[in-house]
């Protein structure tokens, strides 16, 4: 079965950092561009990073450029996104999502991940 | 940066409606846009993509229509199933996603 999971959410100080991680399954994970969308409570969803499948090409939305950066490890069918600098704004439920090839739509997701930025 | 603008934002209907929710775009993205729908609690579920194209395993009372600025996502006979809130997503340049749409009972 193709499937997605995230892990590594946690409450975190404002200013802190994490890394979450996406492991992949049932399918050749290195041949597929991936993403990260997360959603604030209550809100909608907002895309957060790309990542080409050899990992060369990374772009990221304007609100979290410079502070959050994705990376991947084919061999370990595996995509991370290490967030520095956090601020309250990005407590959300983060999702990592895989592209349909040649359509660039986001066929498959994961359950999601919960980032608190809290004191 | 293209931004995507969902209306309405809530729309009640009951079961059997015809229900249509429009989603523009700031400036043109030919067809690339998809259509997700998203329930409490889960992840997102894509069921249209390049704008008509219906997703494997989608019923088939889920249409998309447009191209350009303006699209349409139809269900053409509400089901209890389908009480959930829909996103549309342009990926013409990187990704962007409307700000939902709630459908409700009415």
């Amino acid at each position: 079965e193709v499937q997605l999971a995230e892990s590594g959410g946690a409450l975190v100080q404002p200013g802190g950092s994490l890394r979450l991680s996406c492991a992949a399954s049932g399918f050749a994970f290195s041949s597929y561009e991936m993403n990260w969308v997360r959603q604030a409570p209550g809100k909608g969803l907002e895309w957060v990073s790309y990542s080409s499948s050899s990992d060369s090409t990374k772009h990221y939305a304007d609100s979290v450029k410079g502070r959050f950066t994705t990376s991947r490890d084919n061999a370990k069918n595996s995509l991370y996104l290490q967030l520095n600098s956090l601020r309250a704004e990005d407590t959300a439920v983060y999702y990592c999502a895989r592209v349909r090839t040649g359509v660039n739509a986001f066929d498959i997701w994961g359950q999601g991940t919960m980032v608190t930025v809290s004191s | 940066d293209i931004q995507m603008t969902q209306s309405p934002s809530t729309l009640p209907a009951s079961v059997g409606d015809r229900v249509t929710i429009t989603c523009r775009a700031s400036q043109s993205i030919s067809s690339w846009l998809a259509w997700y729908q998203q329930k409490p609690g889960k992840a997102p579920k894509l069921l249209i993509y390049k704008a008509s194209s219906l997703e494997t395993g989608v019923p088939s009372r889920f249409s998309g229509s447009g191209s350009g600025t303006e699209f349409t996502l139809t269900i053409s006979s509400l089901q209890p199933d389908d009480f959930a809130t829909y996103y549309c997503q342009q990926y013409n340049s990187l990704w962007t996603f409307g700000q939902g749409t709630k459908v409700e009972i009415k």
